[in-house]
C-alpha cells in the first residue's frame, strides 16, 4: 500500500519556540493532505486540509496563524506550530489522499508526538 | 453533517474469543465507511473499508465488518482474537456531501485482549 512518512516522530521543545513537522508521501503524489490532532485517549480531530499549491483550509476553531501549513510539492506538506505552549502538546498525524480520487481512502503517517515544556 | 458513534470506549476479551466492536453513523446521503487500527504511539492503519457493493467486507488480520444501511451501522467483528489485536480501533465515515473528501472519526474503542 501507499506509504506516508512523518518526521520527527517525537519532539520536545521549550515554550515559545516553533516546531516544524514534515509529512511526505513516499510512493505516490498527494494533491491533498490532512492534518489531525489527537489528544490522549481521544479521537482524531481534523485541523486542516492542505492542497498543493494553494492555501490550507482550516477547520473551525483552529488558529491558522498558530498552525502554519505549507504544501509546497505533491509529496510534502509541513505543519509548523508557532510559539508553542504546553497546551499544544499533542499527537499530530498527517494523512494523504492518493491519486485514486473517489475511493475516500487515506494513508496515514506514523504521527509526531510534540511535548512543549 | 456526518458523524460517527462508537458506544464502547473499551472492550475486554479473552484470547481466542470472538469480538464485535460497534459503530453507528449518521448521514442522510451515500457514505464510505472505514475501520482503522492504531497501535500505541503510531499512526492509523486501514483494516477495511466499504465503498459500495457487498455489504460484508473482509479486511486484514481476520477482521470483517458488515454495512447495514437500515440500522446505519458498520460493526467490526473477528471470530477469534489474539493478544496482538490489543489496540485502539477507530470507525470513520465520509459522505457525498463532502465529495467523500473528509473523514470523520468516532471516539475509538480500545480492545484489550488478555490470556
Amino acid at each position: 500500500g501507499a506509504v506516508v512518512s512523518q518526521h520527527p516522530s517525537r519532539v520536545i521543545c521549550k515554550s515559545g519556540t516553533s516546531v516544524k513537522i514534515e509529512c511526505r508521501s513516499l510512493d505516490f503524489q498527494a494533491t491533498t493532505m490532512f492534518w489531525y490532532r489527537q489528544f490522549p485517549k481521544q479521537s482524531l480531530m481534523l485541523m486542516a486540509t492542505s492542497n498543493e499549491g494553494s492555501k490550507a483550509t482550516y477547520e473551525q476553531g483552529v488558529e491558522k496563524d498558530k498552525f502554519l501549513i505549507n504544501h509546497a510539492s505533491l509529496t510534502l506538506s509541513t505543519l509548523t506550530v508557532t510559539s508553542a505552549h504546553p497546551e499544544d502538546s499533542s499527537f499530530y498525524i498527517c494523512s494523504a489522499r492518493g491519486d485514486r480520487v473517489g475511493t475516500g481512502e487515506l494513508f496515514f503517517g506514523e504521527g509526531s508526538r510534540l511535548t512543549v515544556l | 453533517a456526518q458523524s460517527v458513534t462508537q458506544l464502547d470506549s473499551q472492550v475486554p476479551v479473552f484470547e481466542e474469543a470472538p469480538v464485535e466492536l460497534r459503530c453507528n453513523y449518521s448521514s442522510s446521503v451515500s457514505v464510505y465507511l472505514f475501520w482503522y487500527v492504531q497501535y500505541p504511539n503510531q499512526g492509523l492503519q486501514l483494516l477495511l473499508k466499504y465503498l459500495s457493493g457487498s455489504t460484508l467486507v473482509k479486511g486484514i488480520n481476520g477482521f470483517e465488518a458488515e454495512f447495514n444501511k437500515s440500522q446505519t451501522s458498520f460493526h467490526l467483528r473477528k471470530p477469534s482474537v489474539h493478544i496482538s489485536d490489543t489496540a485502539e480501533y477507530f470507525c470513520a465515515v465520509s459522505d457525498q456531501n463532502t465529495g467523500f473528501q473528509k473523514l470523520v472519526f468516532g471516539t475509538g474503542t480500545r480492545l484489550l485482549v488478555s490470556p
